[in-house]
């Protein structure tokens, strides 16, 4: 069954600090893989996206995520963590053929900065 | 920017009252979608919408549920007869000619 994982519900950093959210999947082929961020009141916005081909890939706001096959990961990354980037952080897959793209969710991780 | 819209943010309804919930997604996306989240669950598929029809539809999305893309820019779903554990924030989404979706910032349903 085609499944995303995201093993931290809850996560607690200082301003500052280094980042790594993870995304664990279960998918018959390699998907598309997503990171999209939910502040509180706001919709989901994409931070990053991976397709093909480098499997490091950068977004925007600072973030980078890194595609490992051998784990099925897409682990989301910042050096410096800001304030504002206290919000809540889903990854995705979707399908790599087919018309619809419909994109299955891990059940997100809510990211708190202390200053 | 370009950027999906929904109206209204926030709806209350009562049991068995039927809902429509609007999305104008970017102009020159041809793929449409509704996702719904029930409140500390994950974002769950319901729909997807291409060349006026339906493409997929999940479990959730029984006959209670319809989408319409009425004219050239509001994408519509529609509830029947709501039930309680409707309640959930519905979020619309459209795509272009790549593979990523551009979400709005939901409507808040809310059935007592």
């Amino acid at each position: 069954a085609q499944s995303v994982t995201q093993p931290d519900i809850h996560i607690t950093v200082s301003e500052g600090a280094s980042l790594e959210l993870r995304c664990n999947y279960s998918y018959g082929a390699t998907p598309y893989l997503f990171w999209y961020v939910q502040s509180p009141g706001q919709g989901l916005q994409l931070l990053l996206k991976y397709f093909s081909g480098d499997t490091l890939v950068q977004g925007i706001k600072g973030f980078e995520a890194e595609f490992k096959r051998s784990q099925s990961s897409f682990n989301l990354r910042k050096p410096s963590v800001h304030w504002s980037d206290a919000a809540e952080y889903f990854c995705a897959v979707g399908r790599p053929s087919g018309n619809t793209g419909k994109l299955i969710f891990g059940q997100g991780t809510t990211l708190q900065v202390k200053p | 920017e370009p950027e999906v819209t929904q109206t209204p943010s926030h709806q209350v309804t009562q049991m068995g009252q039927e809902v429509i919930l609007r999305c104008v997604p970017i102009s020159n996306h041809l793929y449409f979608y509704w996702y719904r989240q029930i409140l500390g669950q994950k974002v769950e598929f319901l729909v997807s919408f291409y060349n006026n029809e339906i493409s997929e539809k999940s479990e959730i999305f029984d006959d209670q549920f319809s989408v319409e893309r009425p004219d050239g820019s509001n994408f519509t779903l529609k509830i029947r007869s709501t039930k309680l554990e409707d309640s959930a924030m519905y979020f619309c989404a459209s795509r272009g000619e790549g593979r990523e979706q551009y979400f709005g910032p939901g409507t808040r349903l809310t059935v007592t």
